[in-house]
Order: structure tokens, then sequence, then C-alpha cells
């Protein structure tokens, strides 16, 4: 089936140690977008990509950065992980204005 | 700018008894309206969501929900839940652009 995948799925880190998490789609869909979402929290949008036009939110933090090398993947790169940045990580897909979600990746900051 | 707001952090209720989860927005433009679901652990499922058309819409699961333009209001409901509902909804809504605005989440918790 069609849909948006996230690896992994759990990630421990290192504190300041670089970490990538990776998103991939067989949907096709335009616009994909990473979101950090903490406990008890709505999601968080960090940035997102209109096909390779690159929107970054004004709150995100330097240390976030991401890459996207074709339609069907993109990367959320965070240079120097501290502890506040133990999360779940989204990612997501849309065409029309309604996104598909992955699965997330729950990122432990040690 | 859009904003979404979910009076109810917490809806405690009953298996088999009805339930309203409260979503208001506030936009300057014609907006796109979404209701998600997440379990624990999992990314968000798309429950349901109103484009245009039909202002009652209904989802997955056997929600639904009724876009109330002069309200400003995107209320889900669900005649009769199951301890499987359990989970947290989110109300979003697509404004100008192409972002997302969540509210704050509602932890639907059904109790035996």
């Amino acid at each position: 089936d069609a849909m948006v995948i996230q690896n992994p799925r759990y990630q421990v880190t290192q504190f300041g140690k670089p970490v990538t998490l990776s998103c991939s789609q067989t949907l096709n869909h335009n616009v994909m977008y990473w979101y950090q979402q903490k406990s008890s929290q709505a999601p968080k949008l960090l940035f997102h990509y209109y096909d390779k036009d690159f929107n970054n939110e004004a709150d995100t933090p330097d240390n976030f950065q991401s890459r996207r090398p074709n339609t069907s993947f993109c990367f959320l790169d965070i240079r120097s992980p501290g502890l506040g940045d133990a999360a779940m990580y989204l990612c997501a897909t849309s065409r029309d204005g309604s996104e598909q979600f992955g699965q997330g990746t729950r990122l432990t900051v040690v | 700018a859009q904003s979404v707001t979910q009076l109810d952090s917490q809806v405690p209720v009953f298996e088999e008894a009805p339930v309203e989860l409260r979503c208001n927005y506030s936009s300057s433009v014609s907006v796109y309206l979404f209701w998600y679901v997440q379990y624990p652990n999992q990314g968000l499922q798309l429950l349901l969501k109103y484009l245009s058309g039909s202002t009652l819409v209904k989802g997955i699961n056997g929600f639904e929900a009724e876009f109330n333009k002069s309200q400003t209001s995107f209320h889900l409901r669900k005649p009769s839940v199951h301890i499987s509902d359990t989970a947290e909804y989110f109300c979003a809504v697509v404004g100008g652009g192409n972002k997302l605005t969540f509210g704050t989440g509602t932890q639907l918790k059904v109790e035996l």
C-alpha cells in the first residue's frame, strides 16, 4: 500500500551526537513535513518542503536541518541533540491539504 | 493566520455512550478542517476531513463531524464509543498556505 514510512521507529542517541531520521513516501506527494511532538502536546511544525522549496518555521532551532534529495525521501538531521530534543518526530506528506502521517520516530537522548 | 481551540483536554465516557469532542477555529480565509486520532506511540491517523460540499462529514470507525461556518466549529461525534476508541484526538485546520495548525488535543478515555 502507498504510505509514509519512517525509520527507525525508535532511536536512541547520545547527547551531542548527530542523528538523522528518515522518511520515505510512495504517494508521490509534492509536500513533505517534519513535526516534533513532545509528550501530551500537539505536533509542532519544524519545516516543510513544497517540491524542492524549503520552508523553515521561524522558531525552529538551527540545530535542526533537513534534506530532500528527491520526491520520495526526506531527512531530519539533528546536529547536536540535547536532552530537550527527546520527542516523537513525525513526517507527513500532502498534495491537496490532506496530510498523511508516518508512524513516527521516538527519539531518546541519553 | 488561523488557530484551533479544543476546549476539553480530557473527556471520560462510558462504553456504548455517545461522545462529542469540541473544536472551534478562527481564520480569515476559507479553511479545510480535519480530525486526526493518535494511539500511544503511533503517528496520526486521519479520521475525517472537510474540504467543501456537505457540512456533515463521515469518517472511519463510525465517527462524524459537522462543519458549522456561523459558529466556526467542527465538532466530532460518535453515537456509541468502544474501549478501542481510547486515544488522543486532534482537530486541525489548513488555511492559506500548506500548513496544518493543530489544536492542543483531547484525550478520550472510554471506561467500562
